[in-house]
């Protein structure tokens, strides 16, 4: 059982580059989230989807973009990278409800220079 | 907007004693979260409590929830080397049917041999 899978784990970009952090998940969860932690701090909610179809905004969401076409899969965009997005980027999924806690990914360190 | 507040944001104490972890939350929730975080790694979860007076213990760590008075505590006993981690509480935050998880500024919790 896989779990949460991110890729790529490390990235360095230049700023203006594009890119895309993949995310999958193999719980059948309806959940899914996008946190960004910087260095030496919480983690702060990108965006979030309750489903396939349906994705909604975070407390930080500007210059990212997300879908969510199946289940399994929760991409998070990055269409014009600045340096203030350099961050460990995590990736979580949950079922609903319940007493199910979020299961998180082995996180992407991203690097803007 | 949910508020999720924790103190101390450092705690350095010596194998042995014993220690408390606050955190309070600024709206009406049903449920939260205990993570611990090790450097460089991903989330871990460690505690889910569900409702007003929920206890719960694992080894030398219990966690508790005070809805009424939006507090939750991770009380150490008898600290060892071995949970010197960054400790995140999280709420979960219920509008419309859409729940999102919004998580406290983190302990950074070092023991002394």
């Amino acid at each position: 059982n896989a779990g949460v899978t991110q890729t790529p784990k490390f990235r360095i970009l230049k700023i203006g580059q594009s890119m895309t952090l993949q995310c999958a998940q193999d719980m059948n969860h309806n959940y899914m989230y996008w946190y960004r932690q910087d260095p030496g701090m919480g983690l702060k909610l990108i965006y979030y989807s309750v489903g396939a179809g349906i994705t909604d905004k975070g407390e930080v969401p500007n210059g990212y973009n997300v879908s969510r076409s199946t289940t399994e899969d929760f991409p998070l965009r990055l269409e014009l990278a600045a340096p203030s997005q350099t961050s460990v980027y995590f990736c979580a999924s949950t079922a609903t409800g319940g007493n199910s806690p979020l299961h998180f990914g082995n996180g992407t360190r991203l690097t803007v220079t | 907007e949910l508020k999720v507040e924790q103190n101390p944001l450092f705690l350095s104490m010596q194998e042995g004693k014993n220690y408390t972890i606050y955190c309070n939350y600024s709206t009406t929730s049903d449920r939260l979260y205990w993570y611990r975080q090790d450097p460089g790694k991903s989330l871990e979860s460690l505690f889910v409590l569900l409702s007003n007076g929920a206890v719960k213990q694992e080894g030398r760590l219990m966690a508790s929830l005070d809805t009424k008075a939006r507090l939750s505590t991770l009380h150490i006993t008898a600290a060892v080397h071995d949970l010197s981690a960054t400790y995140f509480c999280a709420v979960v935050l219920t509008l419309f049917g859409n729940e999102k998880l919004t998580f406290g500024t983190g302990t950074r919790l070092t023991i002394i041999p």
